[in-house]
């Protein structure tokens, strides 16, 4: 099964810039990675996708690096409401989510 | 629809009841599949269909539970003599495409909080 590993939690105030690295070592060929935030008592949302090198959309930037064994979010300027809780994933739909990063934005 | 939508959104049941739970995907989603979550915990994969078919029903964690979806489109995830560590929320997804393709992006639900007493 996909595994991917992440911080447990990450802690930062508004405006500044969060990075969130993910290793996924046994990532195949063919395999996307996405990003998903989650807030409490609401289902995981699509953030990002990418394949390789950078793919930035209006809400993120996804760095993946040639041998796309990690992946970094970047999360330009955060802001309170961006405290959430991060998933990163490949593999498709058996994707093990795991715990994910658990941010948390201080004023 | 416009999202995912899930019911009921809270359930509490006894111990031994049996329990449905409801999923209506995205309109034109083919893909659909159950996650289920334990507090504070990632989401644990339960079933997959593409279309009304199951082909992977491996992450289902007992024979007491079941999946049905009917004319490509809405899903129950039925769960018999539920048991206390049946208690979490159950989540639903859909999407365009299905796994390892290129609209591989999931849409989730707000799930179905399972209390069993």
């Amino acid at each position: 099964l996909a595994k991917t590993t992440q911080p447990i939690s990450m802690d930062s105030y508004e405006g500044q810039e969060v990075n969130i690295t993910c290793s996924h070592n046994n990532i195949a060929t063919n395999d996307y990675i996405t990003w998903y935030q989650q807030f409490p008592s609401q289902g995981p949302r699509f953030i990002i996708q990418g394949y390789k090198t950078k793919v930035t959309n209006e809400v993120a930037s996804l760095f993946i690096p040639a041998d796309r064994k990690s992946s970094t979010l970047s999360l330009p300027r955060v802001s309170l409401s961006d405290t959430a809780v991060y998933y990163c994933l490949f593999g498709g739909f058996k994707t093990i989510f795991g715990a994910g990063t658990r941010l948390f934005v201080k004023a | 629809g416009a999202g995912v939508s899930q019911s009921p959104s809270n359930k509490v049941t006894e111990k031994g009841k049996d329990v449905e739970l409801r999923c209506d995907p995205i309109s034109g989603h083919t893909a659909l599949y159950w996650y289920r979550q334990s507090l504070g915990q990632g989401l644990e994969f339960l079933i997959y269909f593409q279309g009304n078919s199951a082909p992977d029903k491996s992450g289902l964690p007992s024979d007491r539970f079941s999946a049905e979806r009917t004319g490509g489109s809405v899903s129950t995830l039925t769960i018999q003599r539920t048991q206390q560590e049946d208690s979490a929320v159950y989540l639903c997804a859909s999407s365009l495409g299905g796994p390892r393709s290129l609209d591989e992006k999931l849409f989730f639900g707000s799930g179905t909080q399972l209390s069993v007493l």
